[in-house]
């Protein structure tokens, strides 16, 4: 169980256009999902926790009008990366909470970014 | 800030030892644990959670908890080329240490 899925699996795009990233929770519902970017050798960081029929909670330093996010059902968060840039490249991982206590996190497989 | 530091490694071990990976954590009050382990180029998927202090076995892994030592270990035994990975521990689920590099060698 508490299988997360992300489409796509990679994206390339040009400079000043626009990325959809969908996050799906296959066999749980999920009132609450989080955005992580990482960079190339280095940890998760933490951008974004979605909640479901609300408005997203960004972290410190992240701009809410570039990074948007939608959580429209209780299995489906959407990040959009808007007018992208190539310092936007990242590897984009979304994640759910599930399991006994709901504080472990399961995480989609990631989504590989890279702006031209 | 609650801050969880880690050694980033590389830690080197020969196969079928036992990998040990440590974890300090900053904030007192904090209630759950979790390793992590993330190969190259792809996403972190759990090994253990723990909650309370003492040992936690699941098979090759097992987790440790010291609360007044603020202080979680994970340890592998008979390590396999295939546990070679970064290993992430996280506390009260969203904050996460920079991650120790394992290496196992054959």
């Amino acid at each position: 169980g508490a299988v997360v899925s992300q489409h796509p699996s990679w994206v390339i795009c040009k400079s000043g256009t626009s990325v959809k990233i969908e996050c799906r929770s296959l066999d749980f519902q999920a009132t609450t999902m989080f955005w992580y970017r990482q960079f190339p050798k280095q940890s998760l960081m933490l951008m974004a926790t979605s909640n479901e029929g609300s408005k997203a909670t960004y972290e410190q330093g992240v701009e809410k009008d570039k990074f948007l996010i939608n959580h429209a059902s209780l299995t489906l968060s959407t990040l959009t990366v808007t007018s992208a840039h190539p310092e936007d490249s990242s590897f984009y991982i979304c994640s759910a909470p599930a399991g006994e206590t709901n504080h472990e996190q399961y995480f989609g497989p990631g989504t590989r970014l890279t702006v031209t | 800030q609650k801050e969880v530091e880690q050694n980033s490694g590389p830690l080197s071990v020969p196969e079928g030892a036992i990998a040990s990976l440590n974890c300090t954590y900053s904030d007192r009050v904090s209630q759950s644990f979790f390793w992590y382990r993330q190969y190259s180029g792809k996403s972190p998927e759990l090994i253990m959670s723990i909650y309370s202090n003492g040992d936690k076995e699941d098979g090759r892994f097992t987790a440790q908890l010291n609360k007044a030592s603020q202080y979680v270990s994970l340890l592998i035994r008979d390590s396999q080329p295939s546990d070679s990975a970064t290993y992430l521990c996280a506390v009260d689920m969203l904050t996460f240490g920079g991650g120790t590099r394992l290496m196992v060698k054959p």
